[in-house]
Parts: C-alpha cells; sequence; structure tokens
C-alpha cells in the first residue's frame, strides 16, 4: 500500500535559516505529492504540489520537487521567518481521478527570532 | 467564501456513550472526506463521500464508526459506545470531483474528541 515517511521533529531553527524538511514515499504508479501546513490553532491548508516526475511545487517561499528516482519530496525553503513555525505534512493520492491522501505524521518547525 | 466548518469544535464525553459530529463542505464541492488525527501521529482516512456513489468505508477502524452525507451537503459520523483509543482529532476535507484530478482538499478547523 500507499506510505509516506518524513523526518522526525520539532526542528528547531534561528530566524533566516535554512530549512530541509525531508519526505519519501512509497506508491504503486504515479501518485501527486503533497505539503500541508497546519498553523498554531488553525486547519490543515495545502502549501504546494506536484503532480508529475521533475515537477516543482512552490508556494510563500517554499519548494519541492517531486523526484521519482529517489521517490522524495523535500520541503526547502531558503530563509525561514518566525511566522513559519507551524506543522508540516507531506502526503500524496493515487496516480488519478478520485483518491484520498496518504499522510506522513508531520514535523513540527520551530523558529525563533 | 465560506470554507469547511465542524461542530463542536470540542467534545469531551464519557466512555460507552455515542457522539456524532458534523461537518459542512464547502458549496459545490461535491466529494467529502472524514479523518482522524492521533496524537503524535499523522491523519488517517476513515471514510469518503462523492456524489450519489456508495461511500468509501475502508478506512472505518470498527463497526461502531458509521458515518453519512446528506446529498452533496452536510455529513455526520457518528462513534457508538465510545472507547478512549477514539481520542483524537476528526478531521472533515471536501473537493471538487471527477477523473482530471487530484483535487485540492480543502479542510475544516477539526472536532477534538475527548473519551474519559
Amino acid at each position: 500500500g500507499n506510505s509516506v515517511t518524513q523526518m522526525e521533529g520539532p526542528v528547531t531553527l534561528s530566524e533566516e535559516a535554512f530549512l530541509t524538511i525531508n519526505c519519501t514515499y512509497t506508491a504503486t504508479g504515479y501518485p501527486s505529492l503533497f505539503w500541508y501546513v497546519q498553523y498554531p490553532g488553525e486547519g490543515l491548508q495545502l502549501l504546494l504540489k506536484a503532480t508529475k516526475a521533475d515537477d516543482k511545487g512552490s508556494n510563500k517561499g517554499f519548494e519541492a520537487t517531486y523526484r521519482k528516482e529517489t521517490t522524495s519530496f523535500h520541503l526547502e525553503k531558503g530563509s525561514v521567518q518566525v511566522s513559519d513555525s507551524a506543522v508540516y505534512f507531506c502526503a500524496l493520492s493515487a496516480s488519478s481521478g478520485y483518491s484520498t491522501l496518504t499522510f506522513g505524521k508531520g514535523t513540527m518547525l520551530l523558529v525563533s527570532p | 467564501g465560506a470554507g469547511v466548518s465542524q461542530s463542536p469544535s470540542n467534545k469531551v464525553t464519557e466512555k460507552g456513550k455515542d457522539v456524532e459530529l458534523r461537518c459542512d463542505p464547502i458549496s459545490g464541492h461535491t466529494a467529502l472526506y472524514w479523518y482522524r488525527q492521533r496524537l503524535g501521529q499523522g491523519l488517517e482516512f476513515l471514510i469518503y463521500f462523492q456524489g450519489n456513489s456508495a461511500p468509501d468505508k475502508s478506512g472505518l477502524p470498527s463497526d461502531r464508526f458509521s458515518a453519512e452525507r446528506t446529498g452533496e451537503s452536510v455529513s455526520t459520523l457518528t462513534i457508538q459506545r465510545t472507547q478512549q483509543e477514539d481520542s483524537a482529532v476528526y478531521l472533515c476535507a471536501s473537493s471538487l470531483a471527477g477523473t482530471s484530478g487530484p483535487w485540492e482538499q480543502y479542510f475544516g478547523p477539526g472536532t477534538r474528541l475527548t473519551v474519559t
């Protein structure tokens, strides 16, 4: 079955540091890949997505590239801000049509001033 | 426009009691999903509704869990004879649907269920 593995947190960084949160997946076919973010006290929201190999999703300074050869979708940001403190979830869905999301366990990011 | 709403936001119940959780999806979204998020875990899929098709119940953990949806609107998730392991945040999401997916799922704020 499908599965997503992401690095355990918390990840603690100082403001303006470089961020990487690793995510690898196991899936049949060609899944779509997502990063969701959950800010304190708020619901899950889509951060970025990629639907095919070598696609790069980007939003709010965050980027992730769909690497089929390494089955990875690592999240990166060049310079984090305190406001980026949140829990980040990597997820995948099946290749087409309707599909539920399979989530990783989430990685908490804490950014200090 | 309005997002996905869920009620109640918090629910504390005694072991053995039944609970009902409500989800109002975004208007026009024909697909509706329920997920569960237990402490320190990722989200687990529970059930999926799409239009008038039979729901996908493959994620329901036991027969104590059931869900209904009225047309393409409100859904209720019912947990009978609650157990302490049912304590979790229950999240509802909705999306458009069709073969040219995947479609972005929009999540509600969740209902935090605590079984004492």
